[in-house]
């Protein structure tokens, strides 16, 4: 079972629509989670740490589930600067894991 | 935010070629640097944690002898691909540790390889 799991997508969405995805993760003791972002051919940025009670940032909120081990983000009003890759990321016991992440497609 | 830089951007080379990468921290200090290496597609994968001053860890699976690495300096972590074959040709991104209770990597711009 790889460390952390995602949805590839793509999810195509028009503009100004709401869309959430999760991703799964396997060891139990990690602590730190995060979304990155990564455009085509560039390097991934930090969109957001996620924290135990939930968090918003904006028109992004990340909610972290222990108990069934996922985390998710939810991007409202999708804007077309949205399309990219949504990499999950979550802190293992000695390095970062990550997702082979979630592309997301916002059209006009 | 921390910025990390990598240079060179793009790098097209010989089979059999060794090609150097570097990366640095412009405005911290950086402990641990991290290698990691992205197929298309593919999510990244971590090649090597480099710890500045010692030894690198190597992920398993990946050369040490390939794959050298040197962190020399608070700021600079560099990768070497010995005598690199066209599947080496990836996508390389170094990222450093922030430091601070979150764990937060930045990471370089990336390195395209092309090996013909």
């Amino acid at each position: 079972r790889k460390e952390v799991e995602q949805d590839p997508g793509p999810f195509n969405v028009p503009e100004g629509a709401t869309v959430a995805f999760n991703c799964t993760y396997s060891n139990s003791a990690s602590q730190s989670f995060f979304w990155y972002r990564q455009d085509c051919r560039k390097e991934p940025k930090l969109l957001m740490s996620v924290y135990s009670s939930g968090n918003e940032d904006g028109r992004f909120t990340a909610q972290l589930n222990r108990a069934s081990q996922y985390i998710s983000l939810l991007i409202r009003d999708s804007k077309l600067s949205d399309s990219a890759t949504y990499l999950c990321v979550v802190n293992g016991p000695l390095k970062l894991s990550f997702g082979a992440g979630t592309t997301v497609t916002v059209r006009a | 935010g921390a910025v990390v830089s990598q240079h060179p951007s793009w790098v097209i080379c010989k089979s059999g070629t060794s090609v150097k990468i570097e990366c640095r921290s412009l405005d911290f200090q950086a402990t641990t640097m991290f290698w990691y290496r992205q197929f298309p597609k593919q999510s990244l994968m971590l090649m090597a944690t480099s710890n500045e001053g010692s030894k690198a860890t190597y992920e398993q699976g990946v050369e040490k002898d390939k794959f050298l690495i040197n962190h020399a300096s608070l700021t600079l972590s560099t990768l070497t691909v010995t005598s690199a074959h066209p599947e080496d040709s990836s996508f390389y991104i170094c990222s450093a540790e922030a430091g601070g209770p979150t764990d937060t990597q930045y990471f370089g711009p990336g390195t395209r390889l092309t090996v013909l």
